[in-house]
């Protein structure tokens, strides 16, 4: 399977508690997106990644949330001293830009995504 | 402020009716993508849209991109239970923002 790959796919936490999340992207891929998700939302952009740089973050990823991407591989996503707010689906995504005549073509692919729940 | 607003929110229909969801913006975009979502998974990717104009089919879903690119609309006839679930337009926004839409949650009834 060459697809995005997130572990673990489900998380339960006591309040208080750092929690770690990982995704292995598309090899071939250089740029990585995470995103935090509520029912019956669209996805909320979290941080962008290309190659081992974090080029954006949102003003989603408090000081309690951090992510790496070391030598541009697999990422890490943790969240620290966790809250109940912070229950959600947690996803992971890579894509390859293209550049075409008309403009640059973005395409992400998702990984199946980490469930948290804070109790 | 979102960038990328989806109407409707909810729609619930009969299996075989023709619905229509629309994905609107202020901004332009490059490309645009549709996902479909279903409970407790990742979004999968339905297609793309470059051109300003462009149509494309997949299967009984028809996804037209508007001329100026700031808007793209999808189309699915015959609707079947299969359909049911949360359809996300997105794109990519500013320089390393790739956003979504608010997303269209579907409910098709046999």
């Amino acid at each position: 399977d060459t697809g995005v790959s997130q572990n673990p796919r489900h998380k339960i936490t006591k309040r208080g508690q750092n929690v770690t999340f990982r995704c292995d992207p598309i090899s071939e891929h250089n740029r990585l997106y995470w995103y935090r998700q509520t029912l019956g939302q669209g996805p909320e952009f979290l941080t962008y990644f290309q190659n081992e740089a974090q080029l954006e973050k949102s003003r989603l990823l408090s000081d309690r949330f951090s992510a790496e991407r070391p030598k541009g591989s697999f990422s890490t996503l943790e969240i620290q001293r966790t809250e109940q707010g912070d229950s959600a689906m947690y996803l992971c995504a890579s894509s390859l830009r293209v550049a075409l005549g008309t403009g640059d073509k973005t395409e992400a692919f998702f990984g199946q995504g980490t469930r948290l729940t804070v109790v | 402020t979102q960038l990328l607003e989806q109407s409707p929110q909810f729609l619930s229909i009969q299996e075989g009716e023709n619905l229509t969801v629309y994905c609107n913006s202020s901004s332009v975009f490059s490309s645009l993508q549709w996902y479909r979502q279903e409970p407790g998974e990742g979004p999968v990717l339905l297609v793309t849209v470059v051109t300003g104009g462009e149509v494309k089919k997949l299967k009984r879903l028809t996804f037209q991109f508007g001329d100026a690119r700031k808007d793209s609309s999808l189309h699915i006839t015959a609707a079947q239970p299969g359909d049911t679930g949360l359809y996300l337009c997105a794109g990519e926004w500013g320089t390393y923002k790739y956003i979504f839409g608010t997303g269209t949650r579907l409910k098709v009834l046999a």
